[in-house]
């Protein structure tokens, strides 16, 4: 039940673009994005719900795809402060939660 | 300051000792959620509760236990009966339902020897 994310590592220079995918087996209400730091909680970045539009603020954004039960982050001109690991959490019509496998992005100078 | 807040951050403990985790939040969020995190992984659910009173187990639940006496507390008991306790503990807290950020607090790395 856990989402699936690709690629599972990714090394870019500054400046580059990347796209992180996430995939449920399970049908999806709502999709969250948040990055984590080495040894920090995770933060937020954004949620997509079934029927929205899709999100984003500065130079991250995200689509939902419900009927293939993906998502998708764009990140655009990547900055060294983008540097982490990226998680996908994933709700049903329940109350539980999941999240992703995991992307771990390192941005270079 | 509104916030979610977990302590100890670092705990150490021998083996066949049961040890609890406080989770306390003052941002009146009716959820809370345990999960479980191994070095390199992904974040794995192990309690979560919806309102005061109640909680569901998650995917890994089995070697622990926790309470929900109170809305702003959430402390997980990790049992002797957990195999492999050591781990970075996180706990979360979001308004009621899959539709809200959850936040998170600083965790509690516990090591078991």
């Amino acid at each position: 039940q856990q989402p699936v994310q690709s690629p599972q590592a990714v090394i870019l220079r500054e400046g580059e673009d990347a796209v992180i995918n996430c995939s449920s087996s399970k049908a999806l209400y709502s999709v969250h994005w948040y990055r984590q730091k080495h040894g920090e909680a995770p933060v937020f970045l954004m949620i997509l719900l079934k029927g929205g539009e899709q999100k984003g603020h500065d130079k991250i954004s995200a689509s939902f795809n419900e009927k293939k039960q993906q998502s998708s982050l764009y990140l655009t001109a990547s900055q060294l402060s983008y540097s982490g690991t990226y998680f996908c959490g994933t709700g049903g019509t329940g109350n539980q939660f999941y999240f992703g496998t995991g992307t771990s992005l390192t941005v270079i100078p | 300051d509104g916030g979610i807040t977990q302590s100890p951050k670092y705990l150490f403990r021998k083996e066949g000792q049961n040890v609890t985790l406080s989770c306390e939040q003052n941002l009146n969020h009716d959820a809370m959620y345990w999960y479980r995190q191994d070095p390199g992984q992904g974040l794995r659910l192990i309690y979560y509760s919806q309102i005061v009173n109640d909680f569901q187990k998650g995917d890994i639940a089995e070697g622990y236990s926790v309470s929900r006496e109170k809305k702003e507390s959430f402390p997980l008991t990790v049992t002797s009966a957990q195999k492999n306790p050591t781990a970075f503990y996180l706990c979360a807290s979001s308004m009621a339902g899959n539709s809200y950020e959850q936040y998170f607090g600083p965790g509690t790395r516990l090591t078991v020897t």
